[in-house]
């Protein structure tokens, strides 16, 4: 199985700013890594596609970049929306697999 | 409006078994792949595995491979997940999730609600 590293397990953050998260693969996956934001009680909601699509209705401070097996999502401006769980996700090859989350706090 | 709309809660006792259910509507049901994701409880994301709607070709991730079966029934859109005798590790939230049409590769852009099955003596 392809293995997902993803960085920082949480984080703090205040409105405004502006936060990086990380994922690792552990081989090569091509563009094909999704993120993903769930809010507690909630389903997970697709925000990236392709490492740097962004998926319909999803606002704009909210992008994705890809180097070689280091992919990353960011938010430009943090929102009070926006504190809620992220995950990675592989899509290249079967059993697809998840980051372990980062859970991203109000400071 | 595309929707998955799935099954209430569940209570079971170990070794019970127990089907829960996936409706699609508002898109082609069977041009497109549904997933189902396991969540444990406080936990994160877990691929269960994947089918397709049109023709049921399936892949499981080997970590639920014969602890659960995939099936979908296209005629009424809808997608199934079946344990034919639950342990109480198997609680957990499960969702089902679209995937793409014709590939999987693109991520799961719709998502049900979740359900709930919770295995307890």
């Amino acid at each position: 199985d392809i293995q997902m590293t993803q960085s920082p397990s949480s984080l703090s953050a205040s409105v405004g700013d502006r936060v990086t998260i990380t994922c690792r693969a552990s081989q090569s996956i091509s563009n094909y890594l999704n993120w993903y934001q769930q809010k507690p009680g909630r389903a997970p909601k697709l925000l990236i596609y392709a490492a740097s699509s962004l998926q319909s209705g999803v606002p704009s401070r909210f992008s994705g970049s890809a180097s070689e097996t280091d992919f990353t999502l960011t938010i430009s401006s943090l929102q009070p929306e926006d504190f809620a769980t992220y995950y990675c996700q592989q899509s290249y090859s079967s059993p697809q697999t998840f980051g372990q989350g980062t859970k991203l706090e109000i400071q | 409006e595309v929707q998955l709309v799935q099954s209430g809660a569940e209570v079971k006792k170990p070794r019970e078994s127990l089907r829960i259910s996936c409706k699609g509507s508002g898109y082609s049901f069977s041009s497109y792949w549904i997933a189902w994701v396991r969540q444990l409880p406080g936990k994160g994301l877990e691929w269960m595995g994947i089918i397709y709607a049109g023709d049921s070709e399936t892949r499981y991730s080997p970590s639920f491979q014969g602890q659960v079966t995939m099936s979908v029934d296209k005629s009424i859109n809808t997608a199934y997940l079946r344990w034919y005798s639950l342990r109480t590790s198997d609680t957990a939230m499960y969702y089902c999730a679209r995937g793409g049409t014709g590939t999987t590769h693109y991520g799961m852009d719709v998502w049900g609600q979740g359900t709930t099955v919770i295995v307890s003596s």
